[in-house]
């Protein structure tokens, strides 16, 4: 089946820095990314969508100069929280698309914690 | 908008038994596609089951399977002889896209969650 990887899976970082984190598709190409957001216990929550050499798509409600995001190939988009504050702290998933599937899914990513000193 | 509720925040099932999870949706739209996705402790998603809208035949995947009624905007799952590694927590999902188009192209609105325990 298809592989989606993120790196890195946890990251600490102190308040006011950037992180990046990156989300790969291993076998095959994503046209379209998306990235989600989830607190603990709770649900998760769409905050983008990427498209390969466009600019992403945000929710409302998303910053989008703070949460940046650049899908610069087709098997890697980026998402990179600038000047982190606590209230950042969370989960951080991505899905890509399969669109040359027979049924045109959406893989997972295994997600990244970020915690924000 | 669309929204998807999910009313029950935790079930519990012995082994080996079948236990059915609620969804209800609401959209305007007619045709969209309907997920349910397993989340362990791992926090690895997992897509369980797909439905498109357009289809009447309920879907099913081995032990699992939907009951799903589009005029009630109802979607729920069922588990058959449940194992112990069913545990997780299951989201409901909805994803909008025209008919045949796959369902892949737009993000997915999560109901928030039931907790499924699994009693040995």
């Amino acid at each position: 089946g298809a592989v989606v990887s993120q790196h890195p899976s946890w990251v600490i970082c102190k308040s006011g820095t950037s992180v990046k984190i990156e989300c790969r598709s291993l076998d095959f190409q994503a046209t379209t990314m998306f990235w989600y957001r989830q607190f603990p216990k709770q649900s998760l929550m769409l905050m983008a969508t990427s498209n390969e050499g466009s600019k992403a798509t945000y929710e409302q409600g998303v910053e989008k100069d703070k949460f940046l995001i650049n899908h610069a190939s087709l098997t890697l988009s980026t998402l990179t929280v600038t000047s982190a504050h606590p209230e950042d702290s969370s989960f951080y998933i991505c899905s890509a698309r399969d669109g040359s599937a027979l049924t045109d899914t959406q893989y997972f990513g295994p997600g990244t914690r970020l915690t924000v000193l | 908008a669309q929204t998807v509720t999910q009313s029950q925040p935790e079930m519990s099932v012995q082994e080996a038994e079948t236990v059915t999870l609620s969804c209800t949706y609401d959209t305007s739209e007619s045709d969209y596609y309907l997920f349910w996705y397993k989340q362990p402790p791992s926090r690895q998603m997992i897509l369980v089951i797909r439905q498109e809208a357009y289809k009447q035949q309920n879907a099913t995947e081995n032990r699992f399977s939907v009951n799903f009624q589009k005029a009630a905007k109802s979607f729920s799952l069922k588990i058959s002889d449940s194992q112990l590694g069913d545990a997780a927590m299951y989201f409901c999902a909805y994803s909008g896209g025209l008919m045949y188009s796959g369902g892949g192209a737009d993000g997915l609105t999560f109901g928030k969650g039931t907790h499924l325990i699994i009693q040995p």
